[in-house]
């Protein structure tokens, strides 16, 4: 059973825009989140973490937005730009980094 | 540069060959895992080791094997290849209490025909 779902498979957006990625999971023990983009042929890179201490990270472009009694994550990239286009992976850990539980991604496809 | 090498990019096997899929960590990371990607499916972990010699299985350890001989060196061994295991196949690791997730290899797409 998936314990971490993304239930959009593609989301496209003008460059410039706001592009927002979401994530929901089921497990309440899950306490840290990554979110990992990757192109093509390539592994994925991690982007932007959360703790379940808090309720929004900021990493310059990026922001991750954690509601726990919501079970539910995001992804916000203001402004977009297409070199963001690839697929974004949410994922989830119990116990602060030993596994992580992967969703099926997101593919960005940022429009110039 | 840390790095985690996967030593082949591209893989083309037939179907019952013993395919090995190699990946080497210079981190020092206790934990190494094998993941498979397949459009509309994510990542799914196979196998996972948190120390050498160690293995555990992951979601879908079926048709596969692993092998951790060096803390360095995590392998995956396909015993009888078949179709339905073409695929990405993507290595980790990371340490204990690793915050920053995952470090990835640049993944193996291996097809089986």
């Amino acid at each position: 059973d998936q314990q971490v779902k993304q239930n959009s498979p593609s989301l496209s957006v003008q460059e410039g825009r706001i592009s927002i990625l979401n994530c929901d999971y089921t497990n309440s023990m899950f306490d840290y989140f990554l979110w990992y983009k990757k192109y093509p042929a390539e592994g994925p890179t991690f982007l932007i973490s959360i703790s379940s201490i808090k309720d929004k990270n900021e990493d310059g472009r990026f922001t991750v937005f954690l509601n726990k009694s919501a079970k539910h994550l995001s992804l916000h990239i203001v402004p977009s730009q297409p070199g963001d286009s690839a697929v974004y992976f949410c994922a989830a850990s119990a116990n602060t980094g030993n596994q992580f539980y992967f969703g099926t991604g997101t593919s960005l496809t940022v429009i110039p | 540069d840390v790095k985690v090498t996967q030593s082949s990019r591209y893989l083309v096997k037939r179907t019952g060959e013993k395919v090995f899929l190699e990946c080497v960590q210079d981190m020092d990371h206790e934990n190494m895992f094998w993941y498979r990607q397949d459009p509309g499916l994510g990542l799914r972990l196979i196998y996972f080791s948190y120390d050498v010699k160690m293995k555990e299985k992951g979601d879908i350890p079926e048709g596969y094997s692993v092998s951790r001989e060096k803390k360095e060196r995590f392998s995956l061994i396909l015993e009888s290849a078949s179709t339905n295991q073409t695929s990405m196949y993507l290595c980790a690791s990371t340490g204990t209490g690793g915050t920053y997730g995952y470090t990835f290899g640049s993944g193996t797409r291996l097809t089986v025909v």
